[in-house]
């Protein structure tokens, strides 16, 4: 199985700053998948393939990354990106997801 | 508008069965591989079971094998889970989310609660 760790764990920034969510994986992975999870909703895609946008998502979202480092940035912290974010592979069974990183908003 | 919508959930005793079921609408559910995936409560996401669009690929996680029974009927647009031997562990929200072209889930339900507890 392939582990997913993510950090920080959480992290809290104020509107404005950048934010960077890493995702380190166990082994090697051809892509990693990115979910964003607010209180009390089901999570929704954000990014996929590594680095292309679901719909919807602002541009001030970006990943990137390969192997077994993947990132996530926010380049411009906003109130409603307050959220918690997960990483997930699907390159190899089982699929895995990271154990989320919750960012608050000062 | 692709919408998932799980049922069947709720409050079950140690070793006992619940069926859930997930019906699906605003695409064609018969093109897609579909996904049950649990979150228990304060916790992280933990995929469950995966099924192919015809139902020719199924897998488990190692911790439900055995145990849990994923199927699909295409002709009612739906997916089951169906639990047997549930365990405390077993307590949690249950999602079902399509499978994108890519392998991973791209839309998910509002999820349905599991408790097993006596």
């Amino acid at each position: 199985e392939t582990v997913l760790t993510q950090s920080p764990t959480t992290t809290a920034a104020s509107p404005g700053e950048k934010v960077t969510i890493t995702c380190r994986a166990s082994s090697s992975v051809s892509y990693m998948h990115w979910y964003q999870q607010k209180s009390g909703a089901s999570p929704k895609l954000w990014i996929y393939d590594t680095s292309k946008l679901a719909s919807g998502v602002p541009n001030r979202f970006s990943g990137s990354g390969s192997g077994t480092s993947y990132s996530l940035i926010i380049s411009s912290i906003e109130s409603e990106d307050a959220a918690t974010y997960y990483c997930q592979q699907k390159s190899s069974d089982p699929p895995t997801f990271g154990s989320g990183t919750k960012l608050e908003i000062k | 508008e692709v919408q998932l919508v799980e049922s069947g959930g709720g409050l079950v005793q140690p070793g006992r069965s619940l069926k859930l079921s997930c019906l699906a609408s605003g695409f064609t559910f018969s093109n897609y591989g579909m996904n049950w995936i649990r979150q228990a409560p304060g916790k992280g996401l933990e995929w469950v079971a995966s099924i192919s669009s015809s139902s020719s690929y199924i897998y488990y996680a190692d911790t439900v094998k055995g145990r849990f029974t994923i199927s699909r009927d295409n002709a009612k647009n739906t997916l089951y889970l169906q639990m047997t031997s549930l365990r405390s562990e077993d307590t949690a929200l249950y999602y079902c989310a399509r499978v994108a072209y890519y392998g991973s889930p791209d839309y998910w339900g509002q999820g349905v609660m599991v408790t097993v507890s006596s």
